[in-house]
């Protein structure tokens, strides 16, 4: 069975610059959410987006932004990075507010 | 407040027997789902069970059951004959809402050990 696609599967950036995670979700899923989890620590919601309109908002700071395209995959960019932004980033899709699935993550590392 | 939490940051079970992973959560919302996945050091999140408020019976997945006190608002994971790979985070996390979209919101989990 297709599972959520995410990519890069590893990251590595310097301060200040930008990354950009990409995730597919699984057909026909029509909810996307994104976490982050750092180092020892529970995961953490970021956004979500239903039907490609954003749905909800956590944790997420202001220099971090993320869309859903027409082909349901997301992508969420982080600008200015800090050190403090070194996490797993996840995705993870549902359909009709059932289970949760979650892709393998992207390890971002920032130096 | 704390809206899932698990008491117990870290488990050991013998290989074969069967342990209990707690979880107690925190909600107003009549409805609401509840969910266990398992982390292992490869840094996966696997989706193993799922409960939701208004099941009469127990969830089961295999060796998964979680054992769920609605009263005592407790969705205790049970692995039965511990196996070397269960090694793993396990993470409890509850969804408000009936059949929303609403993120999950995830406990501090309980890092399990086999030992052989």
């Amino acid at each position: 069975a297709a599972g959520v696609i995410q990519s890069p599967r590893h990251l590595i950036k310097e301060k200040r610059e930008t990354a950009t995670l990409k995730c597919y979700p699984i057909p026909r899923h029509d909810t996307v959410y994104w976490y982050q989890q750092g180092p020892g620590q529970d995961p953490q919601f970021l956004i979500s987006f239903y039907e490609k309109m954003q749905s909800d908002k956590g944790s997420i700071p202001d220099r971090f932004s993320a869309q859903q395209f027409s082909d349901y995959h997301s992508e969420l960019n982080m600008s200015s990075l800090e050190l403090g932004d070194s996490a797993l980033y996840f995705c993870a899709s549902s359909s009709h507010g059932e289970k949760l699935f979650f892709g393998s993550g992207t390890q971002l590392s920032v130096l | 407040a704390q809206k899932i939490t698990q008491t117990q940051p870290g488990m050991f079970v013998q290989e074969k027997e069967a342990v209990t992973l707690d979880c107690t959560y925190d909600t107003s919302d009549p409805s609401y789902g509840l969910f266990w996945y398992k982390q292992p050091s490869s840094g996966e999140m696997i989706f193993l069970i799922y409960q939701g408020s208004y099941d009469q019976q127990n969830a089961t997945e295999g060796r998964y059951s979680l054992n769920f006190q609605k009263a005592r608002k407790s969705a205790n994971l049970v692995i039965s004959a511990s196996q070397l790979g269960d090694s793993a985070m396990y993470f409890c996390a509850m969804r408000e809402g009936e059949g929303g979209n609403t993120p999950l919101v995830f406990g501090k989990g309980t890092r399990l050990s086999v030992i052989a």
